[in-house]
């Protein structure tokens, strides 16, 4: 079965900090990898994704992720963190087929200090 | 503007008292999903639907019934809500395109309390 681990419950970092949040996966084929963020009282924001091809992503808001197969991460990272980055962070994954049900993490709360 | 929306936003119950959730999706989907959220289990999947009248259980069906009549909407149905059913509900929609089909679009959820 497949399955995501976000392992830092909760961040705290200082505003213009680089941050990285990691989430490790298993899943027994080839992976579409995705990181969500959600801000109070919000619904569920697309930050990146990742099909296939480069294993560099970019996403919106400064955001970029990196999949490595080989320890089984897609790790999300930005080199300046703004106050209002400040949210909880979610890794999925999923197949194409099928349900397309995604597998979440259990997710990763972003605090940002002034 | 392309959106996910539901309603209510917000709902207090009592335990037994059938409810329904709406969600309405304005992109043309064929897909659509129901997930709900808890504390540090992140979301999981109710039910989903790959398109009009199909509709097929998720991870955690029980005590939820959904129905897709048009494309566009999706309603989540308790019949019987009951404590253990107080969550926070998202529904979500993805691009019949192939490639895209993969990014769901969320709605803002329903924060659902059964007393």
């Amino acid at each position: 079965a497949q399955s995501v681990t976000q392992p830092d419950i909760h961040i705290t970092v200082s505003e213009g900090a680089s941050l990285e949040l990691r989430c490790n996966y298993s899943y027994g084929a080839t992976p579409y990898l995705f990181w969500y963020v959600q801000s109070p009282g919000q619904g569920l924001q697309l930050l990146l994704k990742y099909f296939s091809g480069d294993t560099l992503v970019q996403g919106i808001k400064g955001f970029e992720a990196e999949f490595k197969r080989s320890q089984s991460s897609f790790n999300l990272r930005k080199p300046s963190v703004h106050w209002s980055d400040a949210a909880e962070y979610f890794c999925a994954v999923g197949p194409y087929t099928g349900r397309r049900a995604l597998t979440f993490g259990s997710g990763t709360r972003l605090q940002v200090q002034p | 503007e392309a959106q996910v929306t539901q309603n209510p936003r917000y709902l207090i119950t009592v335990t037994g008292k059938k409810l329904t959730v709406t969600c309405s999706q304005n992109m043309n989907h064929e897909y659509m999903s129901w997930y709900r959220q808890d504390p540090g289990l992140g979301l999981r999947q109710i039910y989903y639907s790959m398109n009009v009248e199909v509709t097929d259980k998720g991870d955690v069906p029980e005590g939820y019934k959904v129905s897709r009549k048009e494309k566009r909407n999706f309603p989540l149905i308790l019949e019987s809500p009951s404590p253990n059913q107080t969550s926070l509900y998202f529904c979500a929609s993805s691009s019949p395109d192939r490639l895209s089909s993969y990014e769901q679009y969320f709605g803002p959820g329903t924060r659902l309390t059964v007393t």
